[in-house]
């Protein structure tokens, strides 16, 4: 298995909703990140995973939890979301090494309503 | 602070005609440089690294630290090669952190 994978393909929630984003990867990659797209624009780094302990947080809101249960897996835990957090989020996973390729997987696409 | 710079939100070129895609960067070290594309309906994917040095789909990129650059060329478009593309940049020190452009769309035109 050589993608990442993610969960749901879409998403709609209501602003006091709580949800949780899905991904997965079977590569043996060690770290993994989130990013959050806004339409017509670059990805931006939330946060990095580096062998299961967070590595990075780009001072993102506490309405988002990342969580990393193990090596293959990396949950997003949304709560209280407000509209402007609609977006396209994109799960990467890479080898850890410092010179390792990020491998991106389709996205969740989120409306909060 | 890093920051990467694509002057060009869209560039339009015809089928067979060369194609170049600017990328600027600002950065004090000494980075690590990506190109990301992302077809349509399709996931973002690497297109290619400097460290590479290698053409990937035709294209290639040069990393000129004097000018700050990272400009991809293709010498001969083809229409398969419309697709929204970024450029990308590591701080060697950062390891993971990817900075991107604002990303360039490019049309190839029959």
């Amino acid at each position: 298995d050589t993608e990442v994978t993610q969960t749901p393909k879409h998403l709609v929630m209501g602003m006091t909703n709580k949800k949780s984003l899905k991904c997965e990867q079977h590569m043996g990659h060690r770290a993994m990140y989130w990013y959050k797209q806004k339409a017509k624009k670059p990805p931006e780094l939330m946060f990095v995973y580096s062998y299961e302990k967070l590595s990075i947080n780009e001072s993102v809101p506490s309405r988002f939890s990342p969580e990393c249960p193990n090596s293959s897996l990396l949950n997003l835990h949304l709560h209280a979301l407000q509209p402007e957090d609609s977006a396209l989020y994109l799960c990467a996973s890479s080898g850890g090494g410092r010179g390792d390729t990020q491998y991106f997987g389709p996205g969740t696409r989120l409306t909060v309503l | 602070a890093q920051r990467v710079t694509q002057p060009e939100k869209l560039l339009s070129v015809f089928k067979g005609a060369p194609v170049e895609l600017k990328c600027n960067y600002s950065y004090s070290g000494s980075p690590e440089l990506f190109w990301y594309v992302q077809y349509s309906r399709q996931r973002l994917q690497l297109l290619l690294r400097h460290i590479s040095r290698e053409s990937i789909k035709g294209f290639t990129a040069d990393l000129n630290k004097g000018e700050t650059s990272f400009h991809l060329k293709k010498p001969f478009a083809q229409e398969e090669d419309s697709a929204m593309y970024y450029c990308a940049l590591r701080a060697i020190q950062g390891a993971q952190k990817l900075v991107f452009g604002q990303g360039t769309r490019l049309t190839i035109n029959p």
